[in-house]
């Protein structure tokens, strides 16, 4: 499976800033997709990141909140936009394109905001 | 919409005893199936997945088989450890990729 880097690893923002969270892959991968999983909750899919256009975005989120970015086949970013406490949450990136379906998650950059 | 509905946790089991987590799903089409587990302070992880039904996953221990007939993955071991605590996830992918997470399970097991 793919080794999947994600930075930062955790961070700290105060309310109203926007903090960008960089997804690395050591190989080309044809679909990413970035989750985000709230204090005790499960993970929901934000959106799909499509190599090349716009990303497909899950019902409930929109694209002035989380814009991202896939630049090629290994990177992408997700910016968490005009923060605010409801936001802290830990966000992953996974990709996926297996004959089975299944996905693979990187470790998550869990995010405070105050 | 697809959806899956984990049995609710937490659970606690001494070491040695017998787990299972169910996991019902609801799924237009012919979904793949999978159970995930989140270690302390660690990523989410692959555990094992099955693609059809009457399929049968297994990993360190760990069984599900996908039952078509009741749209059932439950999630069994016949001996658990201490080092199985963390929070167990049940998932399934359709053919557009997605993938749709029960709430999860945590799992405690004390000596």
């Amino acid at each position: 499976s793919a080794v999947i880097s994600q930075k930062p690893s955790r961070d700290i923002c105060q309310r109203g800033t926007s903090l960008t969270i960089q997804c690395q892959v050591d190989s080309q991968v044809t679909m990413m997709f970035w989750y985000r999983q709230q204090p005790g909750q499960s993970l929901t899919l934000i959106a799909t990141a499509n190599q090349g256009s716009e990303a497909t975005y899950e019902s409930g989120f929109v694209i002035d909140k989380f814009p991202i970015s896939r630049p090629n086949l290994t990177f992408s970013t997700l910016t968490v936009s005009n923060m605010s406490p409801e936001d802290s949450s830990i966000y992953l990136c996974s990709v996926g394109g297996a004959v089975g379906g299944e996905q693979f998650f990187g470790p998550g950059t869990r995010l405070t905001v105050l | 919409g697809d959806s899956v509905t984990q049995m609710e946790g937490p659970v606690t089991l001494s070491e040695e005893a017998c787990l299972t987590i169910n996991c019902t799903y609801t799924a237009t089409g012919y979904p793949s199936l999978f159970w995930y587990v989140q270690y302390p302070g660690e990523g989410l992880q692959l555990l094992l997945k099955a693609t059809k039904a009457d399929d049968k996953g297994s990993n360190k221990g760990f069984e599900a088989t996908y039952r078509k007939e009741t749209t059932s993955f439950h999630l069994e071991k016949g001996s658990v450890q201490v080092s199985d605590s963390a929070v167990y996830f049940c998932a399934l992918s359709t053919s557009y990729g997605k993938l749709t997470f029960g709430q999860g399970t945590i799992l405690t097991v004390h000596p």
